[in-house]
């Protein structure tokens, strides 16, 4: 596909289990970012790929938070011990350059409902 | 802490009126300040971005204007048509981290 994707669409998980949130960048994109949105509320940055290196991730709410991008495509991100304030939609975008102020992608979020 | 303030939370407006919404940021180091749209279940889609060397910039029925002493900048919708009936969001950035307002919620009434 041409755009960002995000799998699963939906994921509900009970309090304490672990989860992994999957994204597919734009093919070529340098950049890779992840996003938590609250209902209601604008994105909030949570971290930022390089290629595979994660340059900052100085958004990521705690040490349950943990984001990947080994081969500097495919992200996951992975949440430890899940709580209910992590119930959000989780957005992932990517943008072709590793320059500032480049136009971001989104995909189209994992909604994370923690029971 | 906010860094970007949006008003109003939520407007309607009649078919063919304009729609007006209004961003504030404090942080002078933003340089950049793109406008998404966001419908429900879909992720944010870039509508119109402007730098702050630009007072207005224009594309079909969307036009941002800036004023850089004031640290404010608004996104206006002429024509307004159903189809634009979505979530707006505003956002500021100085390197790679955008920072979001709370976004307004715009129903055009047929």
């Amino acid at each position: 596909g041409a755009g960002v994707s995000q799998s699963p669409r939906y994921k509900v998980a009970k309090r304490g289990q672990d989860v992994a949130l999957r994204c597919d960048p734009i093919s070529g994109h340098v950049s890779l970012f992840w996003y938590q949105q609250a209902l209601g509320q604008g994105p909030e940055f949570l971290t930022y790929f390089q290629n595979e290196a994660q340059l900052d991730k100085s958004g990521l709410p705690s040490d349950r938070f943990f984001a990947e991008r080994p081969e500097g495509s495919v992200s996951t991100l992975k949440i430890q011990r899940t709580q209910q304030e992590d119930s959000a939609v989780y957005l992932c975008a990517s943008s072709l350059w590793g320059e500032a102020n480049q136009p971001q992608h989104f995909g189209d979020g994992t909604r994370l409902s923690i029971l | 802490q906010q860094q970007v303030k949006q008003s109003p939370q939520s407007l309607i407006v009649q078919k063919g009126g304009i729609s007006i919404i209004n961003c504030a940021y404090e942080n002078t180091a933003f340089d950049y300040f793109p406008w998404y749209q966001q419908f429900p279940g879909k992720g944010p889609a870039l509508l119109i971005a402007i730098r702050p060397d630009v007072s207005e910039k224009k594309e079909g029925r969307f036009t941002i204007s800036f004023n850089k002493s004031a640290k404010q900048f608004s996104l206006h919708i002429m024509d307004s048509q159903p189809g634009d009936s979505a979530t707006y969001f505003c956002a500021a950035s100085n390197d790679y981290k955008l920072s979001f307002g709370a976004g307004t919620t715009v129903t055009v009434r047929a």
